[in-house]
């Protein structure tokens, strides 16, 4: 099947840039995503990029696409204390039964120190 | 309101019983997913439907089984539940590929 890889543990310093980095493997993908899940709370989309783009920039956050290496990042700018979470790469992959599915990593959980 | 509901937030049960987690969404979307998440190990697809007359097998249905009751209702269902069901469950939904997920079921087995 898929397979969505992602590192566990990043640590930076407020007002730092994070780069969280993500590697899937399926080709066909026309969607990915980066979701932020909180202490005790659900998975709250963050920002999404199709398959055909390089680049998205939305406030605070950049998310690069290397579709020949399959990788994909996002950057958070500025970080603050508040972005601690961890945060799920995720692809839109095709599932046997010819219909799509997304693909988790087993997420990044971001430190942020003061 | 929230879109994505999800009943019980929170369920201990022993091993055997029958246990089901249900879903709503007002969304108005057609397809509706349930995930568990495991620590370190994101989160895994259980089952998915497509539309009320349509269910998928994830990656580990084995010891689950789904209900599409409606288009905005979607319950799983433990038919005799083990410790290593002990797990956060998760349900989505979609009308595109983009998923919006619930807040979480934390289900402990004892």
């Amino acid at each position: 099947g898929e397979d969505v890889e992602q590192s566990l543990f990043l640590s930076v310093r407020e007002g730092d840039s994070s780069v969280i980095n993500c590697t899937y493997t399926d080709s066909s993908s026309t969607y990915l995503y980066w979701y932020k899940q909180e202490p005790g709370a659900g998975l709250q989309l963050l920002t999404y990029i199709f398959s055909n783009m390089d680049m998205k920039q939305d406030q605070r956050l950049t998310v690069l696409l290397n579709k020949k290496d399959k990788h994909l990042s996002l950057r958070i700018a500025d970080t603050q204390t508040g972005d601690s979470a961890i945060y799920f790469c995720a692809e839109s992959s095709l599932m046997d039964t010819g219909r799509r599915a997304l693909t988790f990593g087993s997420g990044t959980r971001l430190q942020v120190q003061p | 309101d929230a879109d994505v509901t999800q009943t019980p937030r929170n369920r201990i049960t022993k091993t055997g019983k029958r246990i089901m987690l249900e879903c709503s969404q007002t969304k108005g979307h057609d397809r509706m997913y349930w995930y568990r998440q495991d620590p370190g190990l994101g989160l895994q697809l259980i089952y998915y439907s497509f539309d009320v007359k349509d269910i998928n097998k994830g990656e580990i249905s084995d010891g689950y089984s789904v209900s599409r009751q409606a288009q905005a209702k979607f319950s799983l269902s433990l038919e005799s539940a083990i410790p290593n069901q002990t797990a956060l469950y998760f349900c989505a939904t979609s009308q595109g590929d983009t998923q919006y997920f619930g807040p979480g079921t934390r289900l402990t087995v004892l």
